[in-house]
Order: structure tokens, then C-alpha cells, then sequence
């Protein structure tokens, strides 16, 4: 079955960095885009980034466009964020999730969206 | 502002039939497949409904989706005690390149 496992969450300072990571596994994790999700304590769900299945295209929320790098490594199954220039707006629960469109060498079968979920990391940026 | 609209809250009492509305625009739900998630208090969001009218396997037949035009909505049928959830709508937007989510409309069983 489909398991995302976040992690790399924690206590950052503004101004700060931090780079979360997210295992996957019970899929062919190179033939999938995939996206990270946020969500601010009390608050609904924030999409932040995608990136497809070979890492050729990137897009972002234009509130952290410039300061988040989404990148994979599907040698390793792995997604990574790397959030610079951290601010307190970006204080969420940090989700991984996987795209249900598969792509093949050729094309991907559906424009993205979100299926499956992970259990999410904890940032929060304060002083 | 969300991109997707619904309403703040809905409520039912047990057995009964609820639907909650998600409106959008030719970008997002006119073009695209919508999809429908369940956060229950604490926990990570949950597919209940992929394009726009897809059960996953383990998601009870109380609950389907449709789609028309620009608007969707999340029937739930029956409903149970443990239906009370945070409920999402979620579309890809060809003008933004992004997942746009509706505000989340949370739902009381009284």
C-alpha cells in the first residue's frame, strides 16, 4: 500500500532554513508527480508545490515562490522542500502527497491532483 | 480568499442525507476532475471521492460526489457519528498551474 513519511520538521528561527524530506513507498515513485501541502494551525489546506514525475517542471504557490525549492530523487524515492527565508506565516503541519496521474516515458494519463496523503511534519518558525 | 468556495459549516442528525457545495470557475472545476478529502480532528487528510464521482476502495457507497458545470458536491448519505470531519474540495487550475482547495466545510452530527 501507498506510505508518504515526512520528516525533517522542527523549531526554526525567520529568517531561517529548514529542508523536509518524505519516503515513499507501495508505488512506482518515478512515474508520479507529487506535491506538498500545508496547513496553518486552525486553519484549511494550503497547496504549496508539485513537481512531475521526472523533476522537469516545478510550480508554486506564489506565497513561497523564491523562498521553497520542491525537488525529488527517484533513486531514492524521496521528496524534498527546502524552505528558505522562513517567516512566521509559514508555521503548518507540512504534508507530502502523491499525485494520481501516471506518467509514462512519454506522457502523463490526467491533469494532477491529490490522492494519497502522508502524516505530516510539524514547522513552526518563531524567535 | 479560497479559490474554491464552500460553506463554513453543515450539519445533520444520524440517518440523514447532507450535501455540501463547491463552487469554482472554468479554470479549475469546469476543466478539471474534482476531488473530495476527510480530515477527521488531528489527522491527515483522507481521499473520499477522485474524479469527481470515484469512490477509492474502503470508502463506504454513503458518500459520493458530482460534478456540474462549474460546481461540484459531496453527498453523504446515512449519516453516521463518525462522519463528523473537516470536508475539503480540492482542482487542479489551468490559469494558476496550482491545486486550488476550497475553505473546508466542517460538519456537525448533532
Amino acid at each position: 500500500q501507498v506510505q508518504l513519511v515526512e520528516s525533517g520538521g522542527g523549531v526554526v528561527q525567520p529568517g531561517g532554513s529548514l529542508r523536509l524530506s518524505c519516503a515513499a513507498s507501495g508505488f512506482t515513485f518515478s512515474s508520479y508527480g507529487m506535491h506538498w501541502v500545508r496547513q496553518a494551525p486552525g486553519k484549511g489546506l494550503e497547496w504549496v508545490a508539485f513537481i512531475r514525475y521526472d523533476g522537469s517542471n516545478k510550480y508554486y504557490a506564489d506565497s513561497v515562490k523564491g523562498r521553497f525549492t520542491i525537488s525529488r530523487d527517484n533513486s531514492k524515492n524521496t521528496l524534498y522542500l527546502q524552505m528558505n527565508s522562513l517567516r512566521a506565516e509559514d508555521t503548518a503541519v507540512y504534508y507530502c502527497a502523491k499525485d494520481p496521474a501516471y506518467c509514462s516515458s512519454t506522457s502523463c494519463y490526467g491533469p494532477p491532483g491529490i490522492d494519497y496523503w502522508g502524516q505530516g511534519t510539524l514547522v513552526t518558525v518563531s524567535s | 480568499q479560497s479559490v474554491l468556495t464552500q460553506p463554513p459549516s453543515a450539519s445533520g442528525t444520524p440517518g440523514q442525507r447532507v450535501t455540501i457545495s463547491c463552487s469554482g470557475s472554468s479554470s479549475n472545476i469546469g476543466s478539471n476532475y474534482v476531488y473530495w478529502y476527510q480530515q477527521l480532528p488531528g489527522t491527515a487528510p483522507k481521499l473520499l471521492i477522485y474524479r469527481n464521482n470515484q469512490r477509492p476502495s474502503g470508502v463506504p457507497d454513503r458518500f459520493s460526489g458530482s460534478k456540474s458545470g462549474t460546481s461540484a458536491s459531496l453527498a453523504i448519505s446515512g449519516l453516521r457519528s463518525e462522519d463528523e470531519a473537516d470536508y475539503y474540495c480540492a482542482a487542479w487550475d489551468d490559469s494558476l498551474s496550482a491545486v486550488v482547495f476550497g475553505g473546508g466545510t466542517k460538519l456537525t452530527v448533532l
